[in-house]
């Protein structure tokens, strides 16, 4: 299946600073790209849902000026957490999207933990 | 409101026999469902999916059964493996725009394959 990579796959960061988070489909080209969080025993929350060469659209009760989300081209979305907090502490999970219909599939990233000192 | 439901934290299952995760949804919308496997601090790994045109999809140990007028999809691995401990989760979307519309996952079940 089609990779996806992440990177860092873990990173510590002290309050108040930024976090960048990239987000890259290896081998496919993939117009849409998705940002998750998990918390600790929780579903994968959507945070947002980010267009190639557009702006991200940000799912109600996620701050989009505090998570800055580019999609620079068809292999490359970032996250950045900016002014980080002990709470953003969590960890992050993009997937791209692929193919269409029936043959339409998500593949997840590693993840990327981040803790927030 | 949950549109994606997993009622079940946990499961746990004798190694060689079946193991059978259920999923519930309410948007009758959803026309594409998926299941993926996660471990710890890794991100999820895509199962088996199936299309809501289609009753049953098989792939090896892994069989999924969709049953629309219930708004039911279960999950059956036979035999259950040690290495099948994971949490699963449930996922669907719609066609939508044009688009395959965004993942909505359950919360996720807990399985424990015991040797």
């Amino acid at each position: 299946g089609a990779v996806v990579s992440q990177h860092p796959s873990w990173v510590i960061c002290k309050s108040g600073t930024s976090v960048k988070i990239e987000c890259r489909s290896l081998d496919f080209q993939a117009t849409t790209m998705f940002w998750y969080r998990q918390f600790p025993k929780q579903s994968l929350m959507l945070m947002a849902t980010s267009n190639e060469g557009s702006k991200a659209t940000y799912e109600q009760g996620v701050e989009k000026d505090k998570f800055l989300i580019n999609h620079a081209s068809l292999t490359l979305s970032t996250l950045t957490v900016t002014s980080a907090h002990p709470e953003d502490s969590s960890f992050y999970i993009c997937s791209a999207g692929s193919g269409t219909g029936s043959s339409y599939e998500q593949y997840f990233g590693p993840g990327t933990r981040l803790t927030v000192t | 409101d949950q549109q994606v439901k997993q009622n079940s934290p946990s499961l746990s299952v004798q190694e060689g026999r079946i193991s059978i995760l259920n999923c519930d949804y309410t948007n009758s919308m959803f026309d594409y469902f998926l299941w993926y496997k996660k471990y710890p601090a890794e991100g999820p790994t895509f199962l088996i999916s199936i299309s809501s045109i289609k009753d049953k999809n098989e792939d090896g140990r892994f069989t999924v059964f969709l049953n629309k007028s219930a708004k039911h999809l279960s999950l059956h691995i036979v035999p259950s493996q040690p290495g099948d401990s994971a949490v699963y989760f449930c996922a669907a979307s719609e066609w939508s725009g044009g688009s395959q519309g965004n993942l909505i996952f359950g919360k996720g079940t807990k399985l424990s394959v015991k040797p």
